[in-house]
């Protein structure tokens, strides 16, 4: 049961532009949302995050985007860097099961200089 | 200061032998997990420790896997009788125990079952 969906495996992007990454989830319990990045052989880190009673959530070049009635979340990174090019992973959380991660399968994005 | 560390980094091993793998989390953090990301997958939960008790087991996928916390710090995945479908990267994370902290992942062990 995919809880954390992430429906595009790849995204490729022009240096500069934006890149804009979706994640969908469908358990109305969860309440907490973040975006990791991974390299390959690395473990993913931690970008940004914001809570349901936010709706968006800043920082530097990355802005996440909360629409709870949707139960859509999105990345938007600007202006995107070679040094952008990764896995990008969605997941949530629920109060009760903090840590608990529901991951989504990924987007790799590729920005093209 | 040093993040979380995991070994062996890769673990080639024979069908039905035992692997055990190793965490150690960043100093200070009481919360430690267990993920699996099998290929072209996401992350999968297997076990979250909070000080040396796990609360939560419920992602282990049979009894042929355990772990366990001691000293409240380094955490041991240990899996029996191998088979190939555990063929993954074995990701263990730690975080403080402030609310909403993320999760601080160490870089994996690849365990490949022949």
């Amino acid at each position: 049961d995919q809880q954390v969906k992430q429906n595009s495996p790849s995204l490729s992007v022009q240096e500069g532009r934006i890149s804009i990454l979706n994640c969908d989830y469908t358990n109305s319990m969860f309440d907490y949302f973040l975006w990791y990045k991974k390299y390959p052989a690395e473990g993913p880190t931690f970008l940004i995050s914001i809570s349901s009673i936010k709706d968006k959530n800043e920082d530097g070049r990355f802005t996440v985007f909360l629409n709870k009635s949707a139960k859509h979340l999105s990345l938007h990174i600007v202006p995107s860097q070679p040094g952008d090019s990764a896995v990008y992973f969605c997941a949530a959380s629920a109060t009760d099961s903090w840590g608990k991660l529901q991951f989504g399968a990924g987007t790799q994005v590729v920005v093209t200089p | 200061g040093a993040g979380v560390s995991q070994s062996p980094s890769n673990k080639v091993t024979e069908k039905g032998k035992d692997v055990e793998l190793r965490c150690d989390p960043i100093s200070g953090h009481t919360a430690l997990y267990w993920y699996r990301q099998s290929l072209g997958q996401g992350l999968e939960f297997l076990i979250y420790f909070q000080g040396n008790s796990a609360p939560d087991k419920s992602g282990l996928p049979s009894d042929r896997f355990s772990a366990e916390r001691t000293g409240g710090s380094v955490s041991t995945l240990t899996i029996q009788r191998t088979q190939q479908e555990d063929s993954a990267v074995y990701l263990c994370a730690s975080r403080e125990s402030s609310y909403n902290s993320p999760l601080h992942f160490g870089n994996g062990t690849r365990l490949t079952v022949t």
